[in-house]
């Protein structure tokens, strides 16, 4: 086990709405990647960080965002909640070329 | 724009039997491939890549450019094979910033 954790697991929030989901990662784990995974879908590319910058961004609109701490902790913020957004978010942290995913908050909007 | 396809949904076949599950992709430049997979109440994890030219639990995946193909085979599948399988394609350097396809989800009937 990696260590890569994500809270909270669960999350309902409404429309409109605006939300910070958390990602701890394994120290030394300098790039940390954010997906969605909707209900039967495979994970999509939100963004990565590497040293606290932005490296690499997904088709997602810019009411999604990030933060990455030196702590190697990391936040996905997402503004402006729409019901499309409901799905299960996951983190991953980079070691060489092994992605270690979180087991994933699951966002409900109602 | 870089794309991976599973066409399958689902696969069930029988202990014992040979399996494959297929991948296609599309990407423009010099593709880094990947196998993950997601066993039951288990967070997502990696399998294999195209670069390691490796076995992992029995599993083996080609590259195949001219085919555009990454399919997974074993020759003789275990009921503890039985998860959820995803392709993946890198488009960063480090095995990161990952296109996932839709998934197979394998089951292997005793």
């Amino acid at each position: 086990e990696t260590g890569v954790t994500q809270s909270p697991t669960h999350l309902i929030k409404t429309r409109g709405q605006q939300v910070t989901l958390r990602c701890s990662s394994q120290s030394g784990h300098n790039t940390v990647s954010w997906y969605q995974q909707a209900l039967g879908q495979g994970p999509q590319f939100i963004f990565q960080y590497y040293r606290e910058e932005e490296n690499g961004r997904g088709n997602f609109p810019p009411r999604f965002s990030g933060l990455q701490f030196p702590n190697y902790s990391s936040e996905l913020n997402v503004n402006a909640l729409e019901l499309d957004d409901s799905a299960l978010y996951l983190c991953a942290s980079s070691l060489m070329e092994t992605q270690y995913f979180g087991p994933g908050t699951r966002l409900l909007v109602l | 724009a870089q794309r991976v396809t599973q066409p399958e949904k689902l696969l069930s076949v029988f202990k014992g039997a040979p399996v494959e599950l297929k991948c296609n992709y599309s990407y423009s430049g010099s593709p880094e491939l990947f196998w993950y997979v997601q066993y039951s109440r288990q967070r997502l994890q990696l399998l294999l890549r195209h670069i390691s030219r490796e076995s992992i639990k029995g599993f083996t995946a080609d590259l195949n450019k001219g085919e555009t193909s990454f399919h997974l085979k074993k020759p003789f599948a275990q009921e503890e094979d039985s998860a959820m399988y995803y392709c993946a394609l890198s488009r960063g350097n480090a095995g990161n910033m990952l296109t996932f396809g839709g998934g197979t989800r394998l089951m292997v009937k005793p």
